[in-house]
């Protein structure tokens, strides 16, 4: 049973153009959301969080919105660099659990000249 | 960059033998934690700890075995290991407890397991 998927295992992106990333989850426990960047043969590198209070978190080029009431999260990148090419996934955890994180399967960016 | 170095960085090994991958971190971190990830799955927990001695079972322990006699280190340990426990395996730390107070989680460079 997958708790938090992200349902679009590649986008394809033009670079100066924005690039949107979704995540769904069904675990109506989960308050506490983060995005991850990967690069081949590296460890995930922590991106952007949001917390469940808050519906928008905004970092340089990178936004996240909440949407509590669909239970889904998206990750705006504006404007998409080819740097920004990774595979990005997001990841849930419940406050007071041990900061345990649930994955999504990943969705691989490409930004294109 | 939360100091976290894993080893060995590649093995090969064959099925049937123990394997012992190693996580040191240098930030005094105090939750750890062993993933590994495969396609199609993203990233599962296999085990964490939140403190020396203290360990418990994530989403996909069976099979592995974890200890944490000092605070830099966690070792996760695969008894026998199985064609099944291929995979790459990142050890992450938590900065503090909670993530709403501006934690977060650092992830090490990945262990890359095959078992033949």
């Amino acid at each position: 049973d997958q708790q938090v998927k992200q349902n679009s295992p590649s986008l394809s992106v033009q670079e100066g153009r924005i690039s949107i990333l979704n995540c769904d989850y069904t675990n109506s426990m989960f308050d506490y959301f983060l995005w991850y960047k990967k690069y081949p043969a590296e460890g995930p590198t922590f991106l952007i969080s949001i917390s469940s209070i808050k519906d928008k978190n905004e970092d340089g080029r990178f936004t996240v919105f909440l949407n509590k009431s669909a239970k889904h999260l998206s990750l705006h990148i504006v404007p998409s660099q080819p740097g920004d090419s990774a595979v990005y996934f997001c990841a849930a955890s419940v406050t007071g659990g041990g900061n345990k994180l649930t994955f999504g399967t990943g969705t691989q960016l490409k930004v294109e000249l | 960059d939360a100091g976290i170095t894993q080893s060995p960085r590649h093995k090969v090994t064959e099925t049937g033998t123990p394997v012992t991958l190693r996580c040191h971190q240098t930030e005094n971190h105090r939750y750890m934690y062993w993933y590994r990830q495969d396609p199609g799955h993203g990233l599962r927990l296999i085990h964490y700890s939140y403190g020396v001695k203290d360990t418990d079972k994530g989403e996909v322990s069976d099979g592995y075995s974890v200890s944490r006699s000092k605070t830099e280190d966690f070792l996760l340990t695969l008894e026998s290991a199985t064609s099944s426990q291929t995979s790459v395996y990142f050890c992450a730390t938590s900065t503090g407890a909670k993530l709403a107070s501006g934690n977060t989680i650092y992830f090490g460079e990945g262990s890359w397991l095959t078992v033949v």
